[in-house]
């Protein structure tokens, strides 16, 4: 079974600019999370989505948004692109996104902001 | 302070080392434990996933949970250079939202 895939791997941004982060998950999952990852706060918890709608949201700005479609793909959407945003930003997919289900991360889009 | 705590390390180990890695933790809602492990330039990937206090093995790797004492473990038997990559112990209480800790970094020398 395929894992979960994030395009694309790597990305270079100017400040201001917007950027779309795109995630497929594991076949058969339905519940889709996006985390960033940087060196000084690890790894924080974005939003979380199940049947293209968002069941639970981190404490980020609003600048931060995503969106799931039918086939369970999800995407992420970054706006007016501040230096602080760099990080990797990962995506995990579980079956339901209830306890029960472990998430199963991939290996992340680096963004890099100029 | 933080809700999950975890030593950064780095931890450096010969191999064959038995490894023990630790996390405490202060909220008495999170009920499911997990420990990744990520090397560099790759996701989290799921090593252990427990739900109740006690032991759980899984090959060379026994995760510890005592809910009494809010602290988790992992260990790692016979450690291997493979072994070498960042640790991170999570937890939720509320399905889809991890809470992670700092990640330790260990390294296991041949």
């Amino acid at each position: 079974k395929a894992g979960v895939t994030q395009t694309p791997r790597y990305l270079i941004k100017t400040r201001g600019q917007q950027v779309t982060l795109s995630c497929s998950p594991i076949s058969g999952h339905r519940s889709v999370s996006w985390y960033q990852q940087t060196p000084g706060q690890g790894l924080q918890f974005l939003f979380e989505y199940f049947s293209e709608t968002q069941r639970n949201k981190g404490n980020f700005p609003g600048r931060f948004s995503g969106r799931q479609f039918s086939n369970s793909r999800s995407e992420m959407n970054v706006s007016t692109l501040e230096l602080g945003d760099s990080a990797l930003y990962l995506c995990a997919s579980s079956l339901d996104g209830t306890n029960g289900s472990p998430l199963h991360f991939g290996n992340g889009t680096r963004l890099t902001v100029t | 302070q933080k809700e999950v705590e975890q030593d950064p390390g780095p931890l450096s180990v010969p191999e064959g080392a038995i490894v023990s890695l630790n996390c405490t933790y202060s909220n008495s809602a999170f009920q499911y434990f997990m420990w990744y492990r990520q090397y560099s330039r790759k996701g989290p990937e799921l090593l252990m996933y427990t739900y109740s206090s006690g032991n759980k093995e899984d090959g060379r790797f026994t995760a510890q949970v005592d809910k009494s004492s809010k602290y988790i473990s992992l260990f790692i038997r016979d450690s291997q250079p493979s072994d070498s990559a960042t640790y991170l112990c999570a937890m939720s209480a509320e399905g889809g939202k991890l809470i992670f800790g700092q990640g330790t970094t260990l390294q296991v020398k041949p």
